[in-house]
């Protein structure tokens, strides 16, 4: 089964870090560029961040640019998140996505955040 | 950055009627090398991750039932569902991969009637 399961999320202080995880199973992750989405609680989706199939190539949504870095270990079938100086508006479920040719097809059950003092 | 702009922002139909949601891109996504629309539609139903319905604007995911269409090229696009059935009550997000950042709609919230 293709699978995506995120770990990592919790209760953080605003200034604060946090690292997510995303594990791989049922599919050559590294053939896939792999995506970062978040959703604040009752508000809509939004692209964080997306890494090639080497780890070489990353973009950002301009709101974490410099504070939050994507990373993979395609030894390991893993996705990472490194989240620094969060802030109360980081406050979300944080999805890992596949992003296969047609789209952004396999969706983690995501890993909330939460920042506050 | 593209913006992407669904209407309605939520929509109340009957059991076994139509809905159609609109999106529009602020640019064009519409690759001429390919000839591709780079236009996805997802639904979330509450707890659940969004789910993959159409991409390419109109292509439907395997398994994804034939009353979900979509339709439009360049900057304006539909999804219609065309006989409502209860388990469609979701919010409903269209999305660009076109140009990063890959932005999302507002997302449009079915209900029923």
């Amino acid at each position: 089964e293709v699978q995506l399961v995120e770990s990592g999320g919790g209760l953080v202080q605003p200034g604060g870090s946090l690292r997510l995880s995303c594990a791989a199973s049922g599919f050559t992750f590294s053939s896939y560029w792999m995506n970062w989405v978040r959703q604040a609680p009752g508000k809509g989706l939004v692209w964080v961040s997306h890494l090639d199939t080497g780890g070489s190539s990353t973009t950002y949504v301009d709101s974490v640019k410099g504070r939050f870095t994507i990373s993979r270990d395609n030894a390991n079938n893993t996705l990472y998140l490194q989240m620094n100086s969060l802030r109360a508006e980081d406050t979300a479920v944080y999805y890992c996505v596949r992003g296969a040719p047609q789209g952004f097809d396999i969706w983690g059950q995501g890993t909330m955040v939460s920042v506050s003092a | 950055d593209i913006v992407m702009t669904q209407s309605p922002h939520s929509l109340a139909v009957s059991l076994g009627e139509r809905a159609t949601i609109n999106c529009k891109s602020s640019q064009n996504v519409l690759f001429k090398s390919n000839n591709k629309n780079y236009l996805t539609w997802f639904q979330q139903k509450p707890g659940q991750p969004p789910k993959l319905l159409i991409s390419w604007a109109s292509t439907r995911e395997s398994g994804v039932p034939d009353r979900f269409s979509g339709s439009g090229s360049g900057t304006d696009f539909t999804l219609t569902i065309s006989s409502l059935r209860a388990e469609d009550v979701a919010v409903y997000y269209c999305q660009q991969s076109y140009s990063s950042p890959f932005t999302f709609g507002g997302g449009t919230r079915v209900e029923i009637k």
